[in-house]
């Protein structure tokens, strides 16, 4: 069964500095698909960036890039140059190539400092 | 720029009582999603749906769940007999393909049951 764990409820950032959200998954299925997404207190869910097991590459959108390591199966996201609005649950999410269903973790709030 | 849509935006139900959630999905997305969370939580996957058939279902998606595409657009979540803990957001989802694409989130039906 798949797993994933986010081990930090929340974490504090300050504006313009970088943060890093960890993310560890559990599977045994060689192809798979892992993605962050933003919720904030709006409450809408909203795609961030997403990085396929065999892409040879870290994924990167903007502000957001995705610390793939894949021997450790971790996922972290890197938000550079915080910004106030980036203030928001962050939830990381795994869809295995088997199955049609996506995972989340428990999310981790950040929050973002003037 | 295309969205997923749902309706209501708030829903308040009798304990018993059938609720029906409606989802427009985006139009030339071939997959679709039911997600709830319920408050303070995280997201949990309920049910994916493909070719007019459920594909995956989880544990929570008993026989009080259903889910139906009645036509071209609209997708529904039904459930039955509402409980006091089928209160939370149901998010409902699509996506363009499987595995490689992200999913695309509503803005969430809040259901509470009373």
């Amino acid at each position: 069964a798949q797993k994933i764990t986010q081990t930090q409820p929340g974490m504090f950032v300050q504006e313009k500095e970088a943060v890093t959200l960890d993310c560890t998954y559990d599977t045994s299925d060689p192809s798979y698909g892992l993605f962050w997404y933003k919720q904030p207190s709006s409450g809408e869910m909203i795609f961030l960036i997403y990085q396929g097991s065999y892409d040879q590459q870290n994924a990167t959108e903007g502000r957001y890039s995705l610390n793939f390591q894949k021997a450790r199966k971790s996922a972290n996201l890197v938000i550079s140059a915080s910004q106030l609005g980036d203030s928001a649950m962050y939830f990381c999410a795994m869809r295995e190539d088997n199955n049609n269903d996506m995972r989340f973790g428990a999310g981790t709030r950040l929050t973002v400092k003037p | 720029e295309p969205e997923v849509t749902q309706t209501p935006s708030h829903q308040v139900t009798q304990m018993g009582q059938e609720v029906i959630l409606r989802c427009v999905p985006i139009s030339n997305h071939l997959y679709f999603y039911w997600y709830r969370q319920i408050l303070g939580q995280k997201v949990e996957f309920l049910v994916s749906f493909y070719n007019n058939e459920i594909s995956e279902k989880s544990e929570i998606f008993d026989d009080q769940f259903s889910v139906e595409r009645p036509d071209g657009s609209n997708f529904t979540l039904k459930i039955r007999s509402t409980k006091l803990e089928d209160s939370a957001m149901y998010f409902c989802a699509s996506s363009a393909s499987g595995l490689y694409n992200e999913q695309f989130f509503g803005p969430g039906t809040r259901l509470t049951v009373l």
